[in-house]
């Protein structure tokens, strides 16, 4: 059973151009979450999705910043018109009901 | 109030000894406090986790002491090792939203020779 797989691991964006994080969740798993990690800091929540629904958003900024987790497919984080304070690592974790599945994480530097 | 408040920032403990890493939470609604393990360029694990209807739980060389009239909870490494060295954070969430976690700031360990 694959772990919770995120991709790219790595992403380089202009200040301005868009930015795609994928994340498929482990096998089974209906449950995804989103987190932001600043350099130096913990986990932020950002947003809990499942099967075509946003559950809950309350972490999410409010430009800028969507997440879809449709019915085929992975979920997506997108981040529109990206700015240098969006350089952050930006984990997946997917869960069947408690515990939370982290996946590897993209590291997204905004130049 | 969210916060989850993590102490020390970083630690240095000699292999073999105890390393200790303490949090403490305001939010009473908290019922699931979880430990995750990181290491540079992955992500968290899962290391052990709690609900404060005990107040020790305890797996081979970890464990969790929790105070519920306190609001703290804390990890305890026995016997640490090198291959222990890693960013440790707690965290703490709503049973039904359990993965709705609100992580402490972690904490550095550096376990020596």
């Amino acid at each position: 059973n694959a772990g919770v797989m995120q991709n790219p691991r790595h992403l380089v964006r202009r200040r301005g151009q868009e930015a795609r994080l994928r994340c498929s969740p482990m096998k089974g798993h209906s449950h995804v979450y989103w987190y932001r990690q600043l350099p130096e800091e913990g986990l932020k929540f950002m947003v809990y999705l499942q099967k075509e629904n946003i559950i809950d958003e309350s972490g999410m900024p409010k430009e800028r910043f969507s997440a879809e987790f449709p019915k085929e497919g992975p979920s997506i984080l997108r981040i529109q018109q990206v700015v240098r304070g969006d350089s952050a690592a930006y984990f997946c974790a997917s869960s069947p009901d408690t515990e939370a599945f982290f996946g590897q994480g993209t590291r997204l530097t905004v130049v | 109030q969210q916060q989850v408040k993590q102490s020390p920032q970083s630690l240095i403990v000699q292999k073999g000894g105890i390393s200790i890493i303490n949090c403490a939470y305001e939010n009473t609604a908290f019922d699931y406090f979880p430990w995750y393990q990181q290491f540079p360029g992955k992500g968290p694990a899962l290391l052990i986790a709690i609900r404060p209807d005990v107040s020790e739980k305890k797996e081979g060389r970890f464990t969790i002491s929790f105070n519920k009239s306190a609001k703290q909870f804390s990890l305890h490494i026995m016997d640490s090792q090198p291959g222990d060295s890693a960013t440790y954070f707690c965290a703490a969430s709503i049973i039904g939203t359990a993965s709705k976690l609100t992580f402490g700031t972690g904490t550095r360990l550096q376990v020596t020779l």
